[in-house]
């Protein structure tokens, strides 16, 4: 059972929009930044959103993420067929201990 | 930036492995690093850090049994397993660690492709 809960699955059509939740609580969402990964399978995962809201270079701005208390969710709009991955929400515990959410597949339908 | 694992192989269990990531691309020293795993077919779980300074964290599955370091003058992390489980079997995967000693916590910004340890008689 993973600290931070992610829902399993969700699936959208191409070009629609979808978002992604990771719920936590005081101890690490709360007063912590979050950061999102993109997996596909069989390779590393890929800093997708870091800070709650900064996308890396190289990130396209169809990818966003925001915070509110002991939630964070992860936006993707314009889906594409190449966005089907695995997401996971990562944060840091007041234990000094990073707490990932068990991931979600998307698929684009 | 490189990020390049080995050490992974067959184990059985109560045995010990010791897992390098040789990094490349930027100044080592300057970073935190960390390792995160991966069972077969689950999520990621985090299992250790290491400061600049080497200051250590470890997950609480881990603790007592792993030992994290690194050898600044050879660009290279370390993860050396002891007392493994089946329960260990994973790919692991070294990735650099952004801010990692900040109040609000750090990131990984960059990931090895990762080397896969199995624990089994």
């Amino acid at each position: 059972q993973s600290v931070l809960t992610q829902p399993p699955s969700v699936s959208a059509a191409p070009g629609q929009k979808v978002t992604i939740s990771c719920s936590g609580s005081s101890s690490n969402i709360g007063k912590n930044y979050v950061s999102w990964y993109q997996q596909f399978p069989g390779t590393a995962p890929k800093l997708l959103i870091y800070d709650n809201n900064k996308r890396p270079s190289g990130i396209p701005d169809r990818f966003s993420g925001s915070k509110s208390g002991t939630s964070a969710t992860l936006g993707i709009t314009g889906l594409q067929t190449g966005d089907e991955a695995d997401y996971y929400c990562v944060a840091w515990d007041s234990s000094l201990s990073a707490v990932f959410g068990g991931g979600t597949k998307l698929t684009v339908l | 930036v490189q990020l390049l694992e080995s050490g992974g192989g067959l184990v059985q269990p109560g045995g010990s492995l010791r897992l390098s990531c040789a990094a490349s691309g930027f100044t080592f020293s300057s970073y935190a690093m960390s390792w995160v795993r991966q069972a077969p077919g689950k999520g990621l779980e985090w299992v250790s850090s290491i400061s600049v300074s080497a200051k250590t964290y470890y997950a609480d599955s881990v603790k007592g049994r792993f030992t994290i370091s690194r050898d600044n003058s050879k660009n290279t992390l370390y993860l050396h397993m002891n007392s493994l489980r089946a329960e260990d079997t994973a790919v692991y995967y070294c990735a650099k660690a952004e801010q990692l000693e900040r109040r609000q916590g750090g990131y990984f910004d960059y990931w090895g492709q990762g080397t896969l340890a199995t624990v089994s008689s």
